[in-house]
């Protein structure tokens, strides 16, 4: 296993359009997180997933935003009618619950530019 | 989750051991201490997790007081690679959910 992977690594993107950014998880890991960094500050939490059910979702986490993990595999956070307070970089990352060994394990993240 | 406190930044020669505090004076029984690392560009790093004992792996070593209210995240010998924001990060349960990250501490290690 490659680790958790992200795609695409950069997008740019005019307001007011749609974008939608994949992650797919270490395979057994049981847990998907997805996470925003805006410049100079730390990650912050938008909304995580066991297998297939969303258990929590951040005030962060507006109604142009939605993230998905069908079949518990893979999952997509799409923005709807992007906003230039939209640019981030979005970070995912997945564990394995209850096995704690070895804390999340981030993907390199997808770098958002609204213009 | 119980919020932690950091310095902004900190420097430490090459070679030598980098010692990073954190309070965390409100931590609870069940909660326990995580410490991440962010290389520029990159997503977090797990480091290494503690509960009230002291912990060591292939990366650092994690020292916590008696009554949890503080730890200290060891790096025996810094090297450049090692320059990073490092994260202390409280958070609890049996099956742990969302992790909070503050702001962290920027550690510079000069050659």
């Amino acid at each position: 296993d490659t680790g958790v992977s992200q795609n695409p690594r950069h997008k740019i993107t005019k307001r007011g359009q749609n974008v939608t950014f994949r992650c797919d998880p270490i395979s057994e890991h049981n847990r998907l997180y997805w996470y925003r960094q805006t410049l100079g500050q730390g990650p912050e939490f938008l909304t995580y997933f066991q297998n297939e059910a969303q258990l929590e979702k951040s005030r962060l986490l507006s109604d142009r935003f939605s993230a998905e993990r069908p079949k518990g595999s893979f999952s997509t956070l799409e923005i709807q009618r992007t906003e230039q307070g939209d640019s981030a970089m979005y970070l995912c990352a997945s564990s394995l619950v209850p096995d704690r060994n070895y804390g999340y394990t981030f993907g390199s993240g997808t770098r958002l530019t609204v213009v | 989750d119980a919020k932690t406190t950091q310095p902004p930044s900190m420097d430490c020669a090459e070679g030598r051991a980098a010692n990073l505090p954190c309070n965390h004076s409100t931590i609870s029984g069940n909660e326990y201490v995580y410490w991440y690392r962010q290389i520029h560009s990159q997503g977090p790093q797990y480091i290494i997790h503690g509960l009230k004992n002291n912990e060591t792996n292939e990366m650092a070593s994690l020292i916590i007081t008696e009554d949890r209210k503080s730890s200290t995240l060891i790096l025996p010998h810094a090297t450049l690679r090692d320059t990073a924001v490092y994260y202390c990060i409280v958070a609890g349960g049996t099956s742990y959910g969302k992790l909070t990250f503050g702001q962290g501490t920027i550690l510079t290690v000069h050659p």
